[in-house]
Order: structure tokens, then C-alpha cells, then sequence
């Protein structure tokens, strides 16, 4: 069974701090995988990665793979309240167009 | 671009009765994944459509149920409701890219209690 796991569960950081989110992954046919911030409702998509050692990059989020030790990292630097949120990894195969999803964690910025 | 639309935003039902939610897809995109999000489990996979084909089912029992039409719009059924319906039901709308890989836009999902 595909499996998805996030670490940590929870954070609480101060602006202006860095934090990174991890996100290993056991799953058959590896695809791509992705992340995105949950808000409120609807997840938004940040990155895909396919391929291995290529950081993506957008402003202060960045992101990795590994895929030799099946993990990706998420980096946000100076982090500002409005980064507040459930970020999810999720990973899709070459099985169909499903995506399995971590449990998320959430990132809580304060002032 | 108008984005993933999901309708209606919130549903009470009461246990036993059945609700139909539907989707919109981004313009241009064919598949249409539904996903069920509570706070116990998390995203999970319901099923996906393209062409108006299942193509992929998760592990839900036979009262979740749904369908694609000609124009990509979607629909899903969960009949003889139980209280642990209640969840936020996502769906997702997916562009093949080259090579294949698909990115999956989120609507703003169904908030779904059963009382």
C-alpha cells in the first residue's frame, strides 16, 4: 500500500524564522510528487517535482527530492504570518491519476 | 481562467438520505478527482474520471458513487448517509503535461455534516 508521511505534525515558529517540512514517501511507480498549503479550504498547489536534486523555487518557499531515500523537504525562510497553514505532500503514481496524501503539518507563525 | 468550482459550499443532511455534489473543471481539463478530507484520516482518494470514465477508485463502499459528463463537469453521489459522511469532499481537476505528469487544481469543497 502507497504510504505518505509528514513531519512534523505540528510547528510553531516566530516570524522571521525558517522552518522545514519533511515529507517521505513508499509508494510503487513513483510519478511526481506535490505540495500544497491548505488555508481554509481548498489546498493550493506550491510545487511538482519529478526529478531528483532539482530544487523549485517561488520567493521565499523552496523545495527538493530525493528519490534514491524517497523524501522531500519544503523550506520556507523568514516566515510571515500569512504562511500559517496545513502544508501537504502528496505523491501520484504512474497508476493512474490518483494522488496519496500526508497527513500534513501545521505551521503556525506568530508575530 | 475561471477555477474549480464546487457546489453548494455547505450541505446539512440527516442520516439515511442521500446528496449529490457536483464540480466544475478548470476549462481545458478532462479528469476530475473527488477526495474526502476529515480531520481523523485526512485526503483520501474517492475516485477519478476522465472522458466521462471511472478510471480509479479508492477504498470507499458502493454508496459513494459518481460520474462524469460531456462538457468534464462531475458529480458525486453518497447514498443511505452515515454520520461519518460528515467531511469536507474536494475535487480536483487535472492538466496532463508533457511527459504525462498531471497537476491537480483544488476547488473550494463541499463542507458535508450529517446529523
Amino acid at each position: 500500500e502507497d504510504k505518505v508521511v509528514q513531519s512534523p505534525l505540528s510547528l510553531v515558529v516566530h516570524e522571521g524564522d525558517t522552518v522545514t517540512l519533511n515529507c517521505s514517501y513508499e509508494v510503487t511507480n513513483f510519478r511526481s510528487l506535490l505540495w500544497y498549503k491548505q488555508e481554509k479550504k481548498a489546498p493550493t498547489f506550491l510545487f511538482m517535482l519529478t526529478s531528483s536534486g532539482i530544487e523549485k523555487k517561488s520567493g521565499r518557499l523552496s523545495s527538493i527530492l530525493d528519490k534514491k531515500e524517497l523524501f522531500s523537504i519544503l523550506n520556507i525562510t523568514a516566515t510571515q504570518t500569512g504562511d500559517s497553514a496545513v502544508y501537504l505532500c502528496a505523491v501520484s503514481t504512474n497508476a493512474g491519476n490518483m494522488l496519496t496524501f500526508g497527513g500534513g503539518t501545521r505551521l503556525m507563525v506568530k508575530p | 481562467k475561471a477555477g474549480v468550482t464546487q457546489t453548494p459550499r455547505y450541505l446539512i443532511k440527516t442520516r439515511g438520505q442521500q446528496v449529490t455534489l457536483s464540480c466544475s473543471p478548470i476549462s481545458g481539463h478532462r479528469s476530475v478527482s473527488w477526495y474526502q478530507q476529515t480531520p481523523g484520516q485526512g485526503l483520501q482518494f474517492l475516485f477519478e474520471y476522465f472522458s466521462e470514465t471511472q478510471r480509479n477508485k479508492g477504498n470507499f463502499p458502493g454508496r459513494f458513487s459518481g460520474r462524469q459528463f460531456s462538457n468534464s463537469r462531475s458529480e458525486m453521489n453518497v447514498s443511505t448517509l452515515e454520520l461519518g459522511d460528515s467531511a469536507l469532499y474536494l475535487c480536483a481537476s487535472s492538466l496532463v503535461l508533457a511527459g504525462g505528469v498531471r497537476q491537480a487544481f483544488f476547488g473550494q469543497g463541499t463542507r458535508l455534516t450529517v446529523v
